[in-house]
């Protein structure tokens, strides 16, 4: 029961351009919700977060839409760069349960130059 | 400033041995998380430990899996008996507090093999 879902497993990009990963998920009770970008060989290395009382969250490059009709969030990254070129979770954390996080299964970013 | 530490970083076991992760978490952290991640697949909790407390170990295999953070030392992820199905990458993150607002720092990693 996948309850954070990342349907695209890889995105291409030119460099310059907007990078936009997508994230969907099921739980209604999830009311935080953190990017985390991940090097091979490397652990997961926190991006940015959003809190549902929240539909927008901009931190530089990265900034985080969440639209909680519709159970979905997305990341983009604007300009994208080659140094982003990773792979991206999205994680969400249900009230009443902590941190405990929840974690989609990743989308693989390369940022061509 | 040292991140969080984990040993070994690479582990390698034949099934039937006992596999021992360690975990040293940033300098004023006292919240620890180990999480695995199989192959093609995203990050899955495991348990949440403070020290000396297990907090949350919902996501941890009822049997061969044990977790500890005792008052002085790392934290310890324990499998006993190991079976070619544990074979995967074992992260261990940090936090200061409880609270969801704070960040969980993760580790590099141990990545078992199980033979």
């Amino acid at each position: 029961d996948q309850q954070v879902k990342q349907n695209s497993p890889s995105l291409s990009v030119q460099e310059g351009r907007i990078s936009i990963l997508n994230c969907d998920y099921t739980n209604s009770m999830f009311d935080y919700f953190l990017w985390y970008k991940k090097y091979p060989a490397e652990g997961p290395t926190f991006l940015i977060s959003i809190s549902s009382i929240k539909d927008k969250n901009e931190d530089g490059r990265f900034t985080v839409f969440l639209n909680k009709s519709a159970k979905h969030l997305s990341l983009h990254i604007v300009p994208s760069q080659p140094g982003d070129s990773a792979v991206y979770f999205c994680a969400a954390s249900e009230i009443g349960y902590g941190n405990k996080l929840v974690f989609g299964a990743g989308t693989i970013l390369r940022v061509k130059s | 400033n040292a991140g969080v530490m984990q040993n070994p970083r690479h582990l390698v076991r034949r099934r039937g041995q006992e596999a021992r992760l360690r975990c040293s978490p940033m300098k004023g952290h006292s919240h620890v998380y180990w999480y695995r991640q199989l192959p093609e697949e995203g990050l899955k909790f495991m348990v949440y430990l403070q020290k000396e407390n297990i907090i949350d170990e919902s996501g941890m295999p009822k049997e061969r899996f044990s977790a500890e953070f005792p008052k002085e030392g790392p934290s310890i992820l324990r499998i006993q008996q190991v079976v070619r199905g544990d074979s995967a990458a074992y992260f261990c993150a940090s936090s200061r507090d409880w609270d969801r607002g704070e960040t969980q720092y993760f580790g590099p990693g141990t990545r078992l093999l199980v033979l």
